[in-house]
């Protein structure tokens, strides 16, 4: 089955520890983002990634690590959480490596990670 | 700055009524539109996705258009029935760089009655 898997689903921590959130995708994509999800400030995108080794910023990324080693794989690293951090992250996957050329092509998304840091 | 706004955001309908959802941005030079579904503690789930070179997609009782020089972009849900309750999401692809990002509206929450 075509899917993007997140884990863990549901992770409450304290303030500083070092966490990492894996995603991993099937479906042999080129594209991948994280997003979080906030009441009254909707979905906002943390990273992207259009290729292994190709990262860049999204709208919100500060306090957040990201990497790209392999086509499947897009951790989301917290290095030193903070209670602002606490949020719904989702992350995405698309065939779309180069946007005028996939630009049909829908993105994809995991089940979500409900983060707690207290 | 770029952005996609979702009016209203609750919306209660009976079933059986036809409806539309309302989606609208900033900026007319989008690479593309796109309509998710958000179930309560669920992930997205892509609907329709319109090219900017499109005006409108179909898939069974659902209709998106776009207008890009209105800046609008509509979602047709026609005899809506309980199971469609959900929140409805509305994702613009900007052009320039951040034609490789997705801009979201806040999103409209729809609660079909029986």
């Amino acid at each position: 089955e075509a899917q993007v898997t997140q884990n863990p689903r549901y992770l409450i921590t304290v303030t500083g520890k070092k966490l990492t959130v894996t995603c991993s995708q099937n479906m042999n994509h080129e594209y991948m983002s994280w997003y979080r999800q906030d009441p009254g400030l909707g979905l906002r995108q943390i990273y992207y990634s259009m290729n292994v080794e190709v990262t860049d910023k999204g709208d919100v990324p500060e306090g957040y690590k990201v990497s790209r080693k392999e086509k499947r794989n897009f951790p989301l690293i917290l290095e030193s959480p903070s209670p602002n951090q606490t949020s719904l992250y989702f992350c995405a996957s698309s065939l779309w490596g180069q946007r005028i050329h996939y630009s049909n092509q829908p993105q994809h998304f995991g089940d979500g990670t409900r983060l707690s840091i207290l | 700055k770029q952005e996609v706004t979702q009016i209203p955001a609750a919306l209660s309908v009976p079933e059986g009524e036809n409806l539309v959802l309302n989606c609208s941005f900033t900026d007319s030079a989008i690479y593309n539109l796109q309509w998710f579904r958000q179930d309560p503690g669920k992930g997205l789930t892509s609907l329709l996705l319109i090219q900017s070179s499109q005006r409108e997609q179909t898939s069974g009782r659902l209709n998106a258009s776009l207008d890009k020089s209105s800046g609008r972009s509509t979602l047709y849900i026609a005899a809506s029935q309980p199971g469609d309750s959900a929140t409805y999401l509305c994702a613009a692809a900007f052009g320039g760089n951040a034609g490789n990002m997705l801009t979201f509206g806040g999103g409209t929450r729809l609660m079909v009655k029986p």
